[in-house]
């Protein structure tokens, strides 16, 4: 069974630029995650999808980023400007009702952004 | 908001000595506690997990000990290895959100050979 994916691995812009990062979640995987994890720190949840829908963006900052999962699959986090303050890897992660442990999220390897 | 504490933020053991950690939550409704190990540079993987009707699970080396009454929860590992050195995190699900996790800030475990 394939692994969550996420591209880029890394990316690095400058302050003011918009930014994109893609995730493919764990084939057959409802519900998908996308974390923010600073240096030192444990991840964070910025938004949670069932399916296409987004049923927890409380923590999104919605003035610079935004999400979405069009057609329940795969799913685009963007920031739009990006400040030095995003700085940080961005997680992206799934799980499923239909396993034995439902609670369980599996996590992609992260893209590494630099803002300059 | 709802937190998770975790204690203590770096470990250093030797090789073959045990390691623990602990963690207390604040949400009461909580009833799911995974453990994750986070290599340098990869992904968070999962180790063990614990749920609110269990008090203590045991995979091998690594257990996960659950006191409900008190919020805590804790990791055990024994006969520790170097390849056990990583950065483990703790989590509990916050009561009825279905999927949120909240993370502690992690403890960075070496293992001396």
């Amino acid at each position: 069974e394939a692994g969550v994916v996420q591209s880029p691995r890394y990316k690095i812009i400058e302050k003011k630029q918009p930014v994109a990062f893609w995730c493919n979640p764990i084939s057959g995987h409802n519900t998908l995650y996308w974390y923010l994890q600073n240096l030192g720190q444990g991840p964070e949840l910025l938004i949670r999808y069932e399916n296409e829908e987004a049923v927890d963006d409380s923590q999104l900052p919605k003035d610079r980023f935004s999400a979405e999962r069009l057609k329940g699959v795969d799913s685009t986090l963007k920031i739009q400007p990006a400040e030095l303050g995003d700085s940080a890897v961005y997680l992206c992660a799934s799980s499923s009702r239909h396993n034995p442990s439902y609670n369980e999220q599996f996590f992609g390897p992260g893209t590494r952004l630099t803002v300059l | 908001g709802e937190n998770v504490e975790q204690h203590p933020s770096t470990l250093s053991v030797q090789e073959g000595d045990s390691a623990v950690i602990k963690c207390t939550y604040s949400d009461s409704a909580s009833n799911y506690f995974p453990w994750y190990k986070q290599e340098l540079g990869k992904r968070p993987q999962l180790i063990i997990d614990i749920r609110s009707n269990v008090g203590e699970k045991k995979d091998q080396r690594i257990a996960v000990t659950l006191n409900k009454t008190a919020k805590h929860f804790s990791l055990h590992i024994t006969e520790t290895q170097p390849e056990d050195s990583a950065v483990y995190f703790c989590a509990s699900l916050l009561g009825g959100s279905q999927g949120n996790l909240i993370f502690g800030k992690g403890t960075k475990l070496s293992v001396k050979p």
